[in-house]
Order: structure tokens, then sequence, then C-alpha cells
């Protein structure tokens, strides 16, 4: 898992209750990314910055929100508008450039209730 | 747009016996690919990835992957499965610009002793 830091590894939530997943990573990267996986779905783009106080909307922005305040965090609040949030989330990060890979962070289970 | 298709959700091998988990993906321009793998409850791990040069291409653990242009395929494979190989795959696919890798929905692969 690299130099990137998800906290917590599980976290449990009441409907209703907006909730904030933090990324760390210490790999100097600039670019950072939120995916969402469900089971059979694969891994879908929720939110990616290219650089610090800039962020873009991934396919599945609706109910979540990002800052980008610091290069090294890029924390994904999930809000009560997000209708169904219970799944795994990923955090990922590289270097700018086409031709390098990202790098995972080991996930946040999120199960609301 | 982008797109990654990986045809097998399940794919079942003999302990020692040959390994192909399938993908084909869809760019308008060149292609960048990457085949990750993921353990129960963790991150992503980066096996390998084609860029340019040589359409086979060796990656970590022993995995190797095949770029075909024509028939827009990048099929992994390993020549002796081993059961720690048993994990979920995934292929993903950026077009060569500074964008957000799009993924497939992953591969099982059990490897059965």
């Amino acid at each position: 898992d690299g130099g990137i830091t998800q906290s917590p590894k599980y976290l449990f939530r009441k409907e209703g209750q907006n909730v904030t997943l933090s990324c760390e990573q210490n790999l100097n990267h600039d670019a950072m990314y939120w995916y969402r996986q469900d089971p059979g779905q694969g891994l879908r783009l929720i939110y990616y910055s290219q650089i610090v106080n800039d962020f873009q909307k991934g396919d599945i922005a609706e109910g979540y929100s990002v800052s980008r305040e610091k290069k090294e965090s890029f924390p994904l609040t999930v809000t009560s508008a997000q209708k169904n949030p219970t799944a795994f989330y990923l955090c990922a990060s590289r270097t700018s450039g086409g031709l390098y890979e990202q790098y995972f962070g080991p996930g946040t289970r999120l199960t609301v209730t | 747009a982008q797109s990654v298709a990986q045809p097998e959700d399940q794919v079942n091998v003999a302990e020692g016996n040959p390994l192909t988990v399938k993908c084909t993906y869809s760019v308008s321009g060149n292609p960048y690919l990457f085949w990750y793998v993921q353990y129960p409850n963790r991150g992503l791990q980066f096996l390998l990835k084609y860029i340019t040069g040589d359409n086979l291409v060796k990656g970590s653990y022993g995995f190797e992957a095949e770029f075909n242009k024509s028939q827009t395929s990048f099929h992994l494979k390993k020549p002796s499965a081993l059961v720690s190989d048993s994990a979920l795959y995934f292929c993903a696919v950026r077009d060569g610009r500074n964008t957000p890798l799009v993924f497939g929905k992953g591969t099982r692969l059990s490897v059965i002793a």
C-alpha cells in the first residue's frame, strides 16, 4: 500500500450524518483520486485533484465533496445526500504525467445504517 | 471515451497450470494499460503496465501481459499458477493524457490446489 494512509479502516455511521474519510500521502505526488468499490462494479471515480486547491468531479460525484488544501491530503466527505453510501472507498495518488501508475491506499469500509 | 472490458467475472485454474485473465480496451488515442491485483479488504497493488515498446510486458510475481493493438487486448498471463495468486484482478486504461485511470469490473481468479 506504499506511502498512502487511509483512516479509519472501518467506519460506521447512522443515516443522515455526514462523514469524512481521511487520505494522506508522503510520496510527493501531485495527483490524488477517490474511488468507490462495490461488488461486481469495479472501481468508480468520485473526485480527483491534479494540483493543490483544484479538483474535478468524476463519474459519481453526487453526494460527495472534497478539498485539497495541502499536497499531502485529500479528504472525502460523504454527505447525507448520498443515497447509498455503504461501500469500500479507495484513495490513490500518482506523479503527474500519463506514463505513471496510480498507487492505492488500504481503503476504508464505510457502513451506514 | 475510454473503457475497459473484462469478459470473465471468475477464472478457475489448477495450481501449476498456466493462467490467462482477459482484458479488452477502447481509447481514442494511444493506450496506456495497467494491471492491478487486490486481496480481500486491501487496496490495489500495481502489477505491470504497457506504455510503448515491446508488446510483451513483464511484471511482479511472475506475471506478464501481452499488448495486441489489432485486437485491442491486454491479457494478463502467468506460466504456472500458485494458490497464492487467488485474488481479484483489475485491468485499467488511460489514453495517454494526464487523466484518471478507467478500470474494468474485475476478474476473480481462483487457483485450486
